[in-house]
């Protein structure tokens, strides 16, 4: 089957720039997540959709960071204006959904983002 | 707060068996799992304990203790493509939402 998707790959901007991240996941998954992760840091949860609902988004910067998944499939996640510290790389990850089990995630390739 | 502990490295031969430690404190948890993570790759699931004990897949293997806030990932018979960075996660309430550690760093020697 296929994998989570992503684009772009690269992407490099201007403080005070915004920019949009795409995901696809899993066909069926109806959990997916948006990570950020820093250069020697673990993955930081940004916001977990369930369908097109959102589960959590407590560490979102919502000032600056906004994320959709509308239809429940595809999701974008928007910067706007962006910082010098957004610099990582985002990755987007589904999950199968089962009530009251653990599911594994799923990780696309991520989006490096670097900005100047 | 939720903060997890592990090493931030750990050298190893070729061959041998390496453990890597994960301390945990969070306000709700249903399990904790690991990822590895090779350079400029994506996670990938290695394993999850919801249950104390010991689970076991291949050559690697896990442990959790839920009274000591504990786990442990074993890796055996080490291989150099072993070399990676390796995430304990927690996965608490609020649809199993998953808390990363910081990562262990991984280096094989021959």
């Amino acid at each position: 089957e296929a994998g989570v998707a992503q684009s772009p790959r690269y992407k490099i901007i201007e403080k005070r720039q915004s920019v949009a991240f795409w995901c696809n996941p899993i066909s069926g998954h109806a959990t997916l997540y948006w990570y950020q992760q820093i250069l020697g840091q673990g993955p930081k949860l940004l916001i977990q959709f369930q369908n097109n609902g959102v589960v959590d988004d407590s560490q979102l910067p919502k000032d600056r960071f906004s994320a959709e998944r509308l239809k429940g499939v595809d999701s974008t996640l928007k910067i706007q204006p962006a910082k010098l510290e957004d610099s990582a790389v985002y990755l987007c990850a589904s999950s199968v959904t089962s009530l009251g089990v653990y599911n594994e995630q799923f990780f696309g390739p991520g989006t490096r983002l670097t900005v100047l | 707060g939720q903060s997890l502990e592990q090493p931030s490295e750990v050298t190893a031969v070729e061959g041998a068996i390496v453990q890597i430690n994960c301390t945990y404190q969070t306000s709700g948890f249903y399990g904790l799992s690991w990822y590895q993570q090779h350079d400029g790759g994506a996670p990938t699931f290695l394993s999850y304990n919801a249950l104390d004990g010991l689970e076991e897949t291949g050559r690697f293997s896990s442990f959790l203790s839920r009274s000591d806030s504990y786990g442990y990932l074993l890796l055996q018979e080490l291989q150099m493509k072993d070399s990676a960075s390796y995430f304990c996660a927690v996965a608490g309430t609020g649809g199993f939402k998953t808390i990363f550690g910081a990562g262990t760093r991984l280096f094989v020697k021959a």
